[in-house]
């Protein structure tokens, strides 16, 4: 898996649009750049993930670098509610995955203000 | 679809006892993973089983702990002679088979304290 580096800490004001960088500078080709999120005592959550166009889903919205080394989780409108552990995966992903181990770094605590 | 439970939701045992864990995946997800999760850090894998047989295990998994899942359906996670470094949530996910085997969904874990 490609190692990813994520910010550990960033702020944003309620309503306001969430940016979350990732850095993925050794991605393959085959590599899919996954996003899940944990909010204080609850498990992981799904929300995103891409190979290399643009894409959203009710959740957020994710942008990949053309030259796919970068990647910015976007939460157009960040409500209390977001406030949780961003983590920013990069594997080999599609249909064809056989398994099995996701390898969570440290993440990035995004905290959404009144 | 109740999503992934686990039981029981916290733990406290003394060192050197023996607890179990158990996790119902999502029906139909015939991928069962479980993972630990320490205070600051994020979840690290522990195991993972396809149907019932267990594919997978990370060499966090030592001697005292042992993994099942007998038919396929739900999973238990037991640990052996507690010791005060066990203390963590324990995470259980779950996923389907010939979909992208890293969209996992978790439960809300398992919190253990050991004394």
């Amino acid at each position: 898996d490609a190692k990813t580096t994520q910010p550990p800490s960033m702020d944003c004001a309620e309503g306001r649009a969430a940016n979350l960088p990732c850095n993925h500078s050794t991605i393959s080709g085959n590599e899919y750049v996954y996003w899940y999120r944990q909010i204080h005592s609850q498990g992981p959550q799904y929300i995103i993930h891409g190979l290399k166009n643009n894409e959203t889903n009710e959740m957020a919205s994710l942008i990949i670098t053309e030259d796919r080394k970068s990647s910015t989780l976007i939460l157009p409108h960040a409500t209390l509610r977001d406030t949780a552990v961003y983590y920013c995966i990069v594997r080999v992903g599609g249909v064809e995955t056989s398994g099995s181990r996701l390898t969570f770094g440290e993440g990035t605590q995004l905290t959404v203000n009144p | 679809d109740t999503g992934v439970s686990q039981n029981p939701r916290h733990k406290i045992t003394k060192r050197g006892q023996n607890v179990t864990f158990r996790c119902d995946p999502i029906s139909e997800h015939n991928r069962l993973y479980w993972y630990r999760q320490t205070l600051g850090q994020g979840p690290e894998f522990l195991t993972y089983f396809q149907n019932e047989a267990q594919l997978e295990k990370s060499r966090l998994l030592s001697d005292r702990f042992s993994a099942e899942r007998p038919k396929g359906s739900f999973s238990t996670l037991e640990i052996q002679r507690t010791e005060q470094g066990d203390s963590a949530m324990y995470l259980c996910a779950s996923s389907l088979m010939y979909r992208d085997a890293n969209i996992q969904y978790f439960g809300a874990g398992t919190r253990l304290s050991v004394l």
